[in-house]
């Protein structure tokens, strides 16, 4: 079955600096690569995503970036503000299963300091 | 807007017991709910896929017997953890793909502790 790494655990940035996170997969047959922000307790939120027949999409402060050949994507947020503090998961999911059924990276913490 | 309620938010069971937990899909059918536990400061680990007049369908490793799923509707799925222990104890959220094919619901998530 599919498996998502994601790295890293942790990452401190400074308000104003940019943040990469990166998630690899292993299934060859995913197609949806979303990526959520969550907060203790509560259900994920949806930040952005991205299908496999595109390479790289942009919402204001936050993009992601897949390369299917090398099987990961990054999540980019620029000019980072203390309100993007939160945990960010990455997910996977592939065609040879359920639409919706996803496989999550590990989650990386994030503290954006001002 | 699509919406996936999930009851209750908070449950504390004694140990032994049994507690269940519904997952709703408020204005939408879902032949397909999934069924996640989020241990603290861990990820979404995926329990199993809930099929609407069918048996679930479990992840490696999680005990069918121990956690039933039951799908009797196209709005309705539920969790019940049987015989509940304190490791038991988690966040447990589910979601349902939405009536579009580009979205995916979760519910609010429920906390259960088990003492």
């Amino acid at each position: 079955g599919e498996n998502v790494e994601q790295h890293p655990s942790t990452l401190s940035v400074q308000e104003g600096d940019s943040a990469v996170i990166k998630c690899t997969y292993s299934d060859s047959a995913s197609n949806y690569f979303p990526w959520y922000k969550q907060e203790l307790g509560k259900r994920p939120q949806l930040i952005i995503d991205i299908r496999s027949n595109v390479g790289e999409k942009k919402d204001q402060r936050i993009a992601v970036t897949l390369n299917k050949t090398a099987k990961h994507f990054s999540l980019h947020i620029t000019e980072t503000q203390p309100e993007d503090s939160a945990v960010y998961f990455c997910a996977a999911s592939s065609i040879r299963d359920s639409w919706g059924k996803l496989q999550f990276g590990a989650g990386t913490q994030v503290v954006v300091t001002p | 807007g699509a919406v996936v309620s999930q009851h209750p938010s908070r449950v504390i069971c004694k140990s032994g017991t049994s507690v269940k937990i519904e997952c709703r899909s408020l204005d939408f059918q879902a032949t397909t709910m999934f069924w996640y536990r989020q241990f603290p400061k861990q990820s979404l680990m995926l329990m199993a896929t809930s099929n609407e007049g069918s048996k679930a369908t479990y992840e490696q490793g999680v005990e069918k017997d121990k956690f039933l799923i039951n799908h009797a509707s196209l709005t309705l799925s539920t969790l019940t953890v049987t015989s509940a222990h304190p490791e038991d104890s988690s966040f447990y959220i589910c979601s349902a793909p939405g009536p579009t094919e580009n979205t995916i619901y979760f519910g609010e998530g429920s906390w259960l502790t088990v003492v």
